[in-house]
C-alpha cells in the first residue's frame, strides 16, 4: 500500500536551517509529483511546494520562495525540503502528499518543525 | 492577493444536511480550478474526500458530494453522522503549479 513517512523535524533557532525528508513506498515514486503542505499549530493547511516527477520543475508558495528548496532522489524514493533562514512563523507540522492529476491523493503523517530561540 | 474563502464554522444536526462552500476573494470558482476537499480530525493527517469538483475518493461514502454552486465550490454532507465532526478544507489549483488552501471549516454535529 502507498506509504509516505516524513522525518527530520525538530527544534531549530530562528535564522538556522533544517532539512526534512519524506520516504515513499508502495508505488512507483518516479511516476508522481509530490507536494509539501504545512500546518501551524491550531491553524489551517498551507501549500508549500511541489516538485515534478523527475525534479525538473519546482513551484513554491510566496511565503517560502527563496528560503525553501524542494528536491527528490528517485533512486532512494525520497523527497526533501531544505529550509533555510527559518522564522518563528515556519513552525508547523510538515506533510508530504502525493500528487495525482489536480489533487492530493495520499498524505504522510507529518513531522513537526519548531522554530524557537 | 487572492484568498480562498471558507466558512470558519458550521453546525449540523445528526441526520441533517449541510453544504460547505469554497470561494475566492475575487472572482468565481469554476471546474477549471479543480476544487478538491479534505477532511481532518485533530492530530491526524488530512483524508481526501472529493477531487475534480465532484469525484469521490476511494472509500468515501456517497453521503459526501461535491459541486459548483453559483460562484463557489461546494461540499454537501447528507445524513450527517457524529464522526463527521472534523475540519474540512478545500484547495484550488491556481495555475502555473501553484495551489491554495482555504482556511478550513470546523463542522460540529449536535
Amino acid at each position: 500500500q502507498v506509504q509516505l513517512v516524513e522525518s527530520g523535524g525538530g527544534v531549530v533557532q530562528p535564522g538556522r536551517s533544517l532539512r526534512v525528508s519524506c520516504a515513499a513506498s508502495g508505488f512507483t515514486f518516479n511516476n508522481y509529483p509530490i507536494h509539501w503542505v504545512r500546518q501551524a499549530p491550531g491553524k489551517g493547511l498551507e501549500w508549500v511546494a511541489l516538485i515534478s516527477y523527475d525534479g525538473s520543475n519546482k513551484y513554491y508558495a510566496d511565503s517560502v520562495k527563496g528560503r525553501f528548496t524542494i528536491s527528490r532522489d528517485n533512486s532512494k524514493n525520497t523527497l526533501y525540503l531544505q529550509m533555510n533562514s527559518l522564522r518563528v512563523e515556519d513552525t508547523a507540522v510538515y506533510y508530504c502528499a502525493r500528487a495525482e492529476v489536480h489533487y492530493f491523493d495520499y498524505w504522510g503523517q507529518g513531522t513537526l518543525v519548531t522554530v524557537s530561540s | 492577493q487572492t484568498v480562498v474563502t471558507q466558512e470558519p464554522s458550521f453546525s449540523v444536526s445528526p441526520g441533517g444536511t449541510v453544504t460547505l462552500t469554497c470561494g475566492l476573494s475575487s472572482g468565481s470558482v469554476s471546474t477549471s480550478y479543480y476544487p478538491s476537499w479534505y477532511q481532518q480530525t485533530p492530530g491526524q493527517a488530512p483524508r481526501t474526500l472529493i477531487y475534480n469538483t465532484n469525484t469521490r475518493s476511494s472509500g468515501v461514502p456517497d453521503r459526501f458530494s461535491g459541486s459548483i454552486l453559483g460562484n463557489k465550490a461546494a461540499l454537501t454532507i447528507t445524513g450527517a453522522q457524529a464522526d463527521d465532526e472534523s475540519d474540512f478544507y478545500c484547495v484550488l489549483y491556481m495555475g502555473s503549479g501553484i495551489w491554495m488552501f482555504g482556511g478550513g471549516t470546523k463542522l460540529t454535529v449536535l
